[in-house]
């Protein structure tokens, strides 16, 4: 499976944008880049999935590289509700399962 | 609520004894998954099936075993038990192995809590 790298924990204030960045350097043509977020005590939530464009949905948006080896989760506006572990993980589009990192813990200050 | 039910939320047992994890996917999902949650280890992949077969296997041991049945829930069997299966087990559910008309999203459930004493 294609590795994902992610910083372990990162800090935002409330009301302020939030960048989550993924590094995916050995991405391939038919990998998918997911994000799921898991709050505490909880199971992990689907938050956004792309494969080469853009994407917007009403939780976040998913800027994706020119060249695909890295992306970045934008929260616009960071709530406390946000504070959880964000996972990137590259998924092929024949496959099932999602193989989970160890993610980004994100804390955010009121 | 993702739609996905698991039973029982909290389990305590002893070293040594059998337990089954039990999970009820969303309706019309015909894909199911399990995966193990430790403090040491994160999420772990375990095993997936789709429609009652097996289709994935990831580090599942072999005191583990699981099952999808034709009403498409599904068991997680964990026997012989050691204190280091003391973790949360998430079962999750999707339409299917590749759906294009879908994100293919998982869909996971509340977790059942096992503590092995």
């Amino acid at each position: 499976d294609a590795k994902t790298t992610q910083p372990n924990s990162m800090e935002s204030n409330e009301e302020e944008p939030v960048h989550l960045p993924c590094n995916h350097s050995t991405i391939s043509g038919t990998d998918y880049i997911h994000w799921y977020r898991q709050l505490p005590s909880q199971g992990p939530e689907y938050v956004i999935h792309g494969l080469t464009s853009n994407v917007n949905n009403r939780m976040a948006s998913l800027a994706i590289a020119e060249d695909r080896k890295s992306s970045t989760l934008i929260l616009h506006r960071a709530t406390l509700r946000d504070a959880a572990v964000y996972y990137c993980i590259l998924r092929d589009a024949s496959q099932g399962n999602l193989i989970f990192g160890k993610g980004t813990k994100l804390s955010v200050k009121p | 609520d993702s739609g996905v039910t698991q039973t029982p939320k909290h389990l305590i047992t002893a070293t040594g004894q059998r337990v089954t994890l039990r999970c009820s996917p969303r309706s019309g999902d015909l894909s199911v998954y399990w995966y193990q949650q430790s403090l040491d280890q994160g999420l772990q992949f375990l095993i997936q099936y789709y429609n009652g077969e097996e289709r994935a296997k990831g580090n599942i041991l072999e005191r583990f075993s699981a099952q999808q049945f034709p009403d498409l829930h599904s068991e997680l069997n964990l026997s012989s038990l050691e204190l280091g299966d003391s973790a949360l087990y998430f079962c999750a559910s999707s339409v299917g192995v590749r759906s294009p008309t879908h994100t293919g999203e998982l869909f996971f459930g509340e977790g059942s809590r096992l503590t092995v004493l």
